[in-house]
């Protein structure tokens, strides 16, 4: 069946410019996580949606960032003015429930790869 | 808060060699354990998870137990291939309906012929 899509797969922006990163998750899953991983690190926790509602973003590291996810399926990952410090990869995942638990374990997306110039 | 610490890498075995990788985990609660793979160019795929103490997850060869009174959920496969050549991560989760999962750094495991 059709997993977590994210698209761009590879976007290279200029510092200052803005860029919106997309995901569709699996069809019918509550919950979307975005994670950001950079290079040779693990996934750092961004921002968390249970539906359309966006229950924690205590880990957007700046006000540049921003996620919506209005009708509670795709979402979109925004981030404004653009530095190099924001190079890494984005990841987006789902589950069936709330939350990340042993039963609604996370199904992730490939990523898309910022590169910041 | 929590945390996951993970033995560096690259851990590089032969073919049919035992493999361990170590993952220590500070929290509060009872965490579900996670072992996250990611093949190269691949997405993150799970492995394999465990819930509560003692319980062991196991999935393609590889093992892990829940150790409560080490905080430790160390992978092990007992003969690895060329085709388990990865990225392996740790993982917890803690309790409520707005559990997140907190990740190691990731190991990389290279097994050649």
């Amino acid at each position: 069946g059709a997993g977590v899509s994210q698209s761009p797969r590879y976007k290279v922006a200029k510092r200052g410019q803005d860029v919106a990163l997309r995901c569709d998750p699996i069809s019918g899953h509550v919950s979307l996580f975005w994670y950001q991983q950079a290079l040779g690190q693990g996934p750092e926790f961004l921002t968390y949606f249970q539906n359309e509602a966006q229950l924690d973003k205590s880990g957007l590291p700046s006000d540049r960032f921003f996620a919506e996810r209005p009708e509670g399926s795709v979402s979109t990952l925004k981030i404004q003015r653009t530095q190099q410090e924001d190079s890494a990869v984005y990841l987006c995942a789902s589950s069936p429930s709330t939350g990340a638990s042993y039963n609604s374990p996370l199904h992730f997306g490939n990523g898309t790869r910022l590169t910041v110039t | 808060g929590d945390s996951v610490t993970q033995m560096e890498g690259p851990v590089t075995l032969s073919e049919e060699a035992f493999l361990t990788i170590n993952c220590t985990y500070t929290a509060t609660g009872y965490p579900s354990l996670f072992w996250y793979v990611q093949y190269p160019g691949e997405g993150l795929q799970l492995l394999l998870k465990a819930t509560k103490a003692d319980d062991k997850g196991s999935n393609k060869g590889f093992e892990a137990t829940y150790r409560k009174e080490t905080t430790s959920f160390h992978l092990e496969k007992g003969s690895v291939q060329v085709s388990d050549s990865a990225v392996y991560f740790c993982a917890l989760s803690n309790t409520g309906t707005a559990s997140k999962l907190t990740f190691g750094t990731g190991t990389r495991l290279q097994v050649t012929l």
